[in-house]
């Protein structure tokens, strides 16, 4: 089973601010298996990034990743208020699909 | 437009039993693999069942195999999970996902999640 280790698990930042987010994976995996979810209070998960550095369709240029191997980054250039939230990755190659535990993006 | 709809939870007593229901629409349900995912209150996600387009292939996270059953009816574009032997530890939001492709196998929708409280 590949476990996902985020970090930090709570980042506070002002809007205007970029944050980085990162994903350690305990094993190198395909980032073509690498996916990156936000998920606001109260609602369901919404796909960000696929591929490790893809975005999902409607998916604002301010964010995006970038990795290999294990370590893995979701980066949003210049936070927006609708960006605090909690972000999970996840691996998807193969059974057990695992998620990282989340990291809470703030407002400081 | 592409939707997910969960339906079953409820509160219920450890060692009780519980079925629940995806009901899709919007896509064409049979082409689709599909998950049940769960998150227990405060908590992460944990991905509980997969099970492929034509239920031939489904796998099992280790924390629910031989008490959760997981199927689908294709004819009715539904998905169902079957909960059994139910503990303390399986309350949470159960959220059906849809893999967006064999290969590219994210999930691209989410269902809006149904609650099961395991309690006596």
């Amino acid at each position: 089973e590949i476990v996902l280790t985020q970090s930090p698990g709570t980042l506070s930042l002002s809007p205007g601010e970029r944050a980085t987010l990162s994903c350690r994976a305990s094993q190198s995996i395909n980032s073509n298996y690498l996916a990156w979810y936000q998920q606001k209070p109260g609602q369901a998960p919404r796909l960000l990034l696929y591929a490790a550095s893809s975005r999902a369709t409607g998916i604002p240029d301010r964010f995006s990743g970038s990795g290999s191997g294990t370590d893995f980054t979701l980066a949003v250039s210049r936070l927006e208020p609708e960006d605090f939230a909690v972000y999970y990755c996840h691996h998807h190659g193969n059974s057990p699909y695992t998620f990282g535990q989340g990291t809470k993006l703030e407002i400081k | 437009q592409v939707q997910l709809v969960e339906s079953g939870g409820g509160l219920v007593k450890p060692g009780g039993s519980l079925r629940l229901s995806c009901a899709a629409s919007g896509f064409t349900f049979s082409d689709y693999y599909m998950n049940w995912i769960r998150q227990a209150p405060g908590k992460g996600l944990e991905w509980v069942s997969y099970i492929s387009s034509s239920g031939s292939v489904i796998y099992y996270a280790d924390s629910v195999k031989g008490r959760f059953t997981i199927s689908r009816d294709n004819a009715k574009n539904s998905l169902y999970l079957q909960l059994n032997s139910l503990r303390a530890e399986d309350t949470a939001v159960y959220y059906c996902a849809r893999e967006f492709s064999a290969w590219d196998n994210y999930f691209d929708y989410w269902g809006q999640g149904t609650l099961v409280t395991v309690s006596s």
